[in-house]
């Protein structure tokens, strides 16, 4: 058990341009959820998957936004047109279905300048 | 809608001074209410869940507990090494599957 894994750990971009991350889950866990965080806040929810469908997107996740999971595997989320309010902690979390602890990876921090 | 709302925000204490950290919360059904570890920089590490009233776990010198209201945990003869943010997050019965964080209790523990 490798625990969750992202790609890149760090990504500075310029406003407009668009950029995607990566998620690992760990291995034979169905569900995959993505999280945002800033700066002296908690997490917040943005989506989740169960196995290759999205099933619920939270009102957070703009037009500009959007992820997959095409295999049920590894997950990818997209920002387009970045902005400097995208800034933020992109957190990636998994877990079995009907289990509900969830096991967080070690995020991506995105800085849009 | 789900809401968690912990106390203090931030807490510093003497290596070896034991305390309690609060989170309070309210959920229609509860399905699981979560602590983690967060460190500067790096994604929140699990260390329990809680399923209902009057449940407690430990974990070497953590133990959380749960109520109807409110979960706490208490750090017994803290170390430096405790020093971090701990959130606490809930599942709720409202259909929604992510969690509800609170903004955390930033905890300094001194040599």
């Amino acid at each position: 058990d490798t625990g969750v894994s992202q790609d890149p750990r760090h990504k500075i971009t310029k406003r407009g341009q668009n950029v995607t991350f990566r998620c690992d889950p760990i291995s034979e866990h169905n569900r995959l959820y993505w999280y945002r965080q800033t700066l002296g806040q908690g997490p917040e929810f943005l989506t989740y998957f169960q196995n290759e469908a999205q099933l619920e997107k939270s009102r957070l996740l703009s037009d500009r936004f959007s992820a997959e999971r095409p295999k049920g595997s590894f997950s990818t989320l997209e920002i387009q047109r970045t902005e400097q309010g995208d800034s933020a902690m992109y957190l990636c979390a998994s877990s079995f279905f009907g289990q509900e602890t969830q096991y967080f990876g070690p995020g991506t921090r995105l800085l849009v300048l | 809608e789900d809401q968690v709302t912990q106390s203090p925000e931030a807490l510093r204490l003497q290596e070896g001074e034991s305390s309690s950290l609060n989170c309070s919360y309210t959920v229609s059904g509860l399905r699981g209410l979560f602590w983690y570890r967060q460190d500067p920089g790096k994604g929140p590490e699990f260390l329990f869940t809680l399923y209902s009233a009057g449940e407690e776990k430990e974990k070497e010198r953590l133990k959380a507990t749960l109520t109807k209201k409110e979960s706490f945990l208490h750090i017994t003869a803290p170390k430096p090494e405790d020093s971090a943010t701990y959130l606490c997050a809930l599942a709720g019965g409202g259909g929604a599957d992510g969690l509800t964080f609170g903004k955390g209790t930033h905890l300094i523990i001194q040599p």
